[in-house]
């Protein structure tokens, strides 16, 4: 079975440009939670969809952050403008509604801000 | 204080030996314990998950949980060249929030 698909694996851009960041979680998936990762703070979340709502947006950094889930297999993070500081590796994961289903990882899009 | 901590490491090993890695946390609602194995450039991947305290294992790997002790261990027997990566603990209280540890690095020697 395909894991979560994330594009583009690497973005270089700079600063002031808007940034898109695509998902497709595994299919049959109904939650799909947002990360942010640095050396520094580590895995963070973002925001958290359950049936293509957004539950939980408390982890977004700013008003330049913005995530969608049109459908149950797309999802993008949105970055305008963006800064140096938001250099980091931003990584979608999908699970099963449930507390005791696991979350499952893409492999991320390494984002540099020039 | 962090919700969980983890020792950053590296930590470096003989092929073969036994490693041992832990998390602490502080808070004593967390009910579901994971393990995610991180290798370079790619996502983290589910590698243990156990519910409330006890052992599991699952071939050279085992997971412990003492809830008493607000204390988590994995275990990797054998160890091998391709267990070089990164570790990462992972709890929850029985919600859709996971708390990470920033990760352990992992290199064992051939």
């Amino acid at each position: 079975d395909a894991g979560v698909i994330q594009s583009p694996r690497h973005e270089v851009t700079e600063m002031g440009q808007e940034v898109t960041l695509r998902c497709k979680p595994i299919s049959g998936h109904n939650s799909l939670f947002w990360y942010r990762q640095t050396m520094m703070r580590g895995l963070e979340l973002l925001i958290y969809f359950n049936n293509n709502v957004p539950i939980d947006d408390s982890g977004m950094p700013e008003d330049r952050f913005s995530a969608k889930m049109p459908n149950a297999s797309f999802s993008t993070l949105k970055i305008q403008p963006s800064e140096p500081r938001d250099s980091a590796v931003y990584f979608c994961a999908s699970s099963l509604m449930g507390q005791d289903q696991p979350q499952h990882f893409g492999d991320g899009t390494r984002l540099s801000i020039l | 204080q962090k919700e969980v901590e983890q020792d950053p490491g590296p930590l470096s090993v003989p092929e073969g030996a036994i490693v041992s890695l832990n998390c602490t946390y502080s808070n004593s609602a967390f009910q579901y314990f994971m393990w995610y194995r991180q290798y370079s450039r790619k996502g983290p991947e589910l590698l243990m998950y156990t519910y409330s305290s006890g052992n599991k294992e699952d071939g050279r790997f085992t997971a412990q949980v003492d809830k008493s002790s607000k204390y988590i261990s994995l275990f990797i027997r054998d160890s091998q060249p391709s267990d070089s990566a990164t570790y990462l603990c992972a709890m929850n209280a029985g919600t859709y929030k996971y708390i990470f540890g920033t990760g352990t690095r992992l290199k064992v020697l051939a």
